[in-house]
């Protein structure tokens, strides 16, 4: 069970749009529509910010949203805040009732 | 609002027994529509999964951590607990716990929500 990989660090500026990949198997991200993603600001928990692929979470920004093709997911943040810089995570079930993170992206806004 | 708080110590030397809990509250442990898991960070790094257990006590693995994990499930407390022994300084890590949601059907796996506030544990001697 291999980590899902993520860009170490992506950057946009206000107001534009950024994704971020995560690349895993067809054992897991190929196989499942089960990806979900996480925002963490320093010392904080993560927060849960896109589930099952495109699905917003009450009270998550719809300036966020999931997609994926075959053994990649993406989350895009559109119309980039200050407050959106923060490390993302992407997750994915991985069979077997087992569970698989990505190595986190961190995203500057510029 | 449910809320998970970990506690346990924040310090353990080396080749000894990691021993945190989870406390639940706002909810019951044994909703049969989550499961209930153990995540860790290093720090500055990215996230583990550990395990999950659902409150029948039907309990998963990471499998690079197996042989040396144990979680639990105490419904009378509503906690839940995770036991990582022969640690060494690679387990100094902040160890979060959080609730998994569980696909009625297949019993598969989704989301983490919500999350604890996380405890660092320091292996050292």
């Amino acid at each position: 069970q291999s980590a899902l990989t993520q860009p170490a660090s992506v950057s946009g500026s206000p107001g534009q749009s950024i994704t971020i990949s995560c690349t895993g198997t067809s054992s897991d991200v190929g196989s499942y529509n089960l990806v979900s993603w996480y925002q963490q600001h320093p010392g904080k928990a993560p927060k849960l910010m896109i589930y099952e692929v495109n699905k917003w979470p009450s009270g998550v920004s719809n300036r966020f949203s999931g997609s994926k093709s075959g053994n990649t997911a993406s989350l895009t943040i559109s119309g980039l805040q200050a407050e959106d810089e923060a490390d993302y995570f992407c997750c994915s079930y991985a069979g077997s009732y087992t569970v698989v993170f990505g190595g986190g992206t961190k995203l500057t806004v510029l | 609002q449910l809320q998970l708080q970990e506690s346990g110590p924040g310090l353990v030397k080396p080749s000894e027994t990691l021993s945190l809990t989870c406390t639940v509250s706002g909810g019951s442990i044994s909703n049969t529509s989550y499961y209930w898991g153990w995540i860790r960070q290093p720090p500055g790094k990215g996230l583990e999964w550990i395990g999950s257990i659902y409150y029948s006590g039907s309990i998963y693995y990471n499998p690079s951590l197996k042989s040396r994990v144990t979680i639990s499930v105490d419904t009378s407390k509503n906690q839940f607990s995770l036991k990582l022994n022969s640690v060494t300084a690679a387990d100094t890590t902040v160890y979060y716990c959080a609730r998994l949601l569980r696909l009625k059907n297949s019993g598969r796996t989704n989301w983490f929500d919500p999350w604890g506030q996380g405890t660092l544990v320091t292996v050292s001697s």
